[in-house]
């Protein structure tokens, strides 16, 4: 296994209100990546991680923000959760070996609920 | 922009039928390109990946893909399907020495009767 795991795994929670959802590795790996999946949308990036306090955004990074302040964890944090925000978040570490090659490992998912 | 499309949503075939999934790629530089297969309630898992060298790679579960450069694309195929290959599969695309995104396609869901 990828030594990738995601908390919480599911989460209902009110409009307005803010949520963090948290991403933890266990290989010290550098690239660490938030995606959303929507039906009909598949995954959407929103943000990613080439580092400690090294963050950049993805195709739809409003409204959420990211903090990576060691290795191992990388965190997405809806300010004001809204309902647009539904959705279930795969975070993603990047495993290169011999040369970045984009080679992806998923958590098992967070689904979010606001209602 | 890097993008990647999947012509088919949602794809229907009987048990022993053959399948091809297709994905087109917008990028005209070296890229790595991959396909991810998620089960019903699962997180998404590596299904194959071509990098360079012999355009048809071979992945798990008797699935393979053609990466033809000219077409900017990098089909899916299996030659006889599985009612257990029921899923939701994805395309990918990482822009070698551009920049760091990994841009997926919107995904094609096969539904196998058995």
């Amino acid at each position: 296994d990828a030594g990738i795991t995601q908390s919480p795994r599911h989460k209902v929670t009110e409009t307005g209100t803010p949520v963090t959802l948290r991403c933890h590795q266990t290989e010290n790996h550098r690239y660490m990546y938030w995606y959303r999946q929507d039906p009909g949308h598949g995954l959407r990036l929103i943000h990613y991680s080439y580092g400690v306090k090294d963050t950049d955004k993805g195709e739809v990074s409003d409204g959420y923000s990211v903090s990576r302040s060691k290795t191992e964890d990388f965190l997405l944090t809806l300010e004001s959760a809204t309902s647009s925000q539904t959705s279930v978040y795969f975070c993603a570490i990047r495993r290169d070996r011999g040369g970045s090659t984009g080679e992806l490992f998923f958590g098992e998912g967070s689904r979010l609920t606001v209602l | 922009a890097q993008s990647v499309s999947q012509h088919n949503h949602h794809v229907i075939l009987s048990e022993a039928a053959s399948l091809e999934l297709g994905c087109n790629y917008s990028y005209g530089g070296t890229v790595n390109l991959f396909w991810y297969v998620q089960y019903p309630g699962q997180h998404l898992q590596l299904l194959l990946k071509y990098f360079s060298g012999d355009p048809l790679v071979k992945g798990i579960k008797g699935f393979e893909a053609e990466f033809i450069k000219s077409k900017f694309s990098f089909n899916l195929r299996k030659p006889s399907v599985q009612w257990s290959d029921t899923a939701e599969y994805f395309c990918a695309c990482f822009s070698v020495n551009r920049d760091d995104k990994i841009i997926f396609g919107k995904g094609t869901r096969l539904h196998i009767l058995p």
